[in-house]
């Protein structure tokens, strides 16, 4: 069984903060996700990372695929209180027959004003 | 008015009853997907569908079945509700021809079963 870990599960911080989530597997994907849920609503999509090492920043997100597709990281310059939600990863296998992603169980993030 | 549409977002039913939730998308995209979001656990894949004649079980398939009526609209139904079931249910699609299969979801649907 493919699993995802993520962590850490909660993370409660003041606005202005830093902050990093992590997402790791012992599988390889061919592309890992990253979305953001909030409440009462459906998880949308961040980013999407293909390449090993690659790094991709949306203003003050950085998402960086580890080199060997194994891993992903999240990392919050300055957190706000918009930033607040569910961060879900989810790794795709790449088989087309299966047509399914792996999710983590989230990261809930709380940024306090 | 949102791509991926579920129904209703909110129920509340009792053990034995029979459920449906239905979803339609104005996307165009050729698969559909229904997952259960718990607690803690992230969101897992209850059934798939590639096309309208392509269904295909996720990891959490029991007691529940679902229908493609047509390429834009896939409903999940519980035949006969437990209260294991309460959930958050989402519906999901993705395009084949993009690069990635990156997933749109709905709003989402909260059942209860007591």
């Amino acid at each position: 069984t493919q699993l995802l870990e993520q962590s850490p599960q909660f993370l409660s911080i003041q606005e202005g903060e830093n902050l990093t989530v992590y997402c790791n597997s012992s599988s390889v994907f061919s592309s890992l996700q990253w979305y953001r849920q909030e409440p009462g609503e459906g998880p949308v999509l961040l980013v999407t990372v293909v390449t090993g090492g690659e790094v991709k920043k949306l203003k003050r997100l950085t998402f960086q695929f580890g080199d060997a597709r194994k891993d992903s990281s999240l990392h919050i310059t300055a957190a706000q209180p918009g930033d607040t939600g569910l961060y879900l990863c989810a790794g795709d296998t790449g088989s087309s027959n299966t047509g399914k992603l792996i999710f983590g169980q989230g990261t809930t993030l709380q940024v306090k004003p | 008015d949102a791509d991926v549409t579920q129904t209703p977002r909110n129920r509340i039913t009792k053990t034995g009853k029979r459920i449906m939730l239905e979803c339609s998308q104005t996307k165009g995209h050729d698969r559909m997907y229904w997952y259960r979001q718990d607690p803690g656990l992230g969101l897992r894949l209850i059934y798939y569908s590639f096309d309208v004649k392509d269904i295909n079980k996720g990891e959490i398939s029991d007691g529940y079945s679902v229908s493609r009526q047509a390429q834009a609209k896939f409903s999940l139904s519980l035949e006969s509700a437990i209260p294991n079931q309460t959930a958050l249910y989402f519906c999901a699609t993705s395009d084949t021809r993009g690069a990635t299969r990156e997933l749109f979801f709905g709003e989402g649907s909260r059942l209860t079963v007591l």
